[in-house]
């Protein structure tokens, strides 16, 4: 169980274009997603938090009307990198949690590698 | 701030060889603290939560214990398949339901055969 995936896997983009990534949570309702920036041997570094129905919370740094962020279902964000310039290129990692099992456990997914040319 | 050192950064070991990463934190009243691998490419894979001080999990060869300030993760003689990155995150009390996790940079461990 506890199962999120992401799509695409990994996607190029020229500079100037908009791309979007998908997280889904599979075989649970998630209360709340997060999106994460991971450059290489960096550590994951949190960039918004969202609640399904609400805007959501970006931290500080993080441009919002840069990266767009909709929860629109209890499974279900999306992430659009919009503008996007190869500064943006990184690898962009969704998770999910629940409060249904009052763990405050996090899934991850797989991961998405963005490369803006 | 809350924040997590994770030591050492990079740690090479010969299959078998047992060992101990560890994660120091600081944080404004911890709700739990929490053990991912990650391999290349990939998103993080859970491993473990503790909750607090004194509290130990074991799962196959690896073993996370907690203290007030820090927690180690120890590997029994390891294999091959162990070689990943760890990665090491808390999460505060804080208002509201699910609250983010502060990362350590991980320890990248390499099992040689």
């Amino acid at each position: 169980g506890a199962v999120v995936s992401q799509h695409p896997s990994w996607v190029i983009c020229k500079s100037g274009t908009s791309v979007k990534i998908e997280c889904r949570s599979l075989d649970f309702q998630a209360t709340t997603m997060f999106w994460y920036r991971q450059f290489p041997k960096q550590s994951l570094m949190l960039m918004a938090t969202s609640n399904e129905g609400s805007k959501a919370t970006y931290e500080q740094g993080v441009e919002k009307d840069k990266f767009l962020i909709n929860h629109a279902s209890l499974t279900l964000s999306t992430l659009t990198v919009t503008s996007a310039h190869p500064e943006d290129s990184s690898f962009y990692i969704c998770s999910a949690s629940s409060l249904l099992d009052n763990s405050y456990e996090q899934y991850f997914g797989p991961g998405t590698r963005l490369t803006v040319t | 701030e809350d924040q997590v050192t994770q030591s050492p950064e990079a740690l090479r070991l010969q299959e078998g060889e047992s060992s101990s990463l560890n994660c120091s934190y600081t944080v404004s009243g911890l709700r739990g603290l929490f053990w991912y691998r990650q391999d290349p490419g990939k998103g993080p894979e859970f491993l473990f939560t503790l909750y607090s001080a004194g509290e130990e999990k074991e799962k196959e060869r690896l073993k996370a214990t907690l203290t007030k300030k820090e927690s180690f993760l120890h590997i029994t003689a390891p294999k091959p398949e162990d070689s990943a990155t760890y990665l090491c995150a808390v999460q505060a009390w804080g208002q509201g339901g699910s609250e983010k996790l502060v990362f350590g940079k991980g320890t990248k461990l390499t099992v040689n055969p």
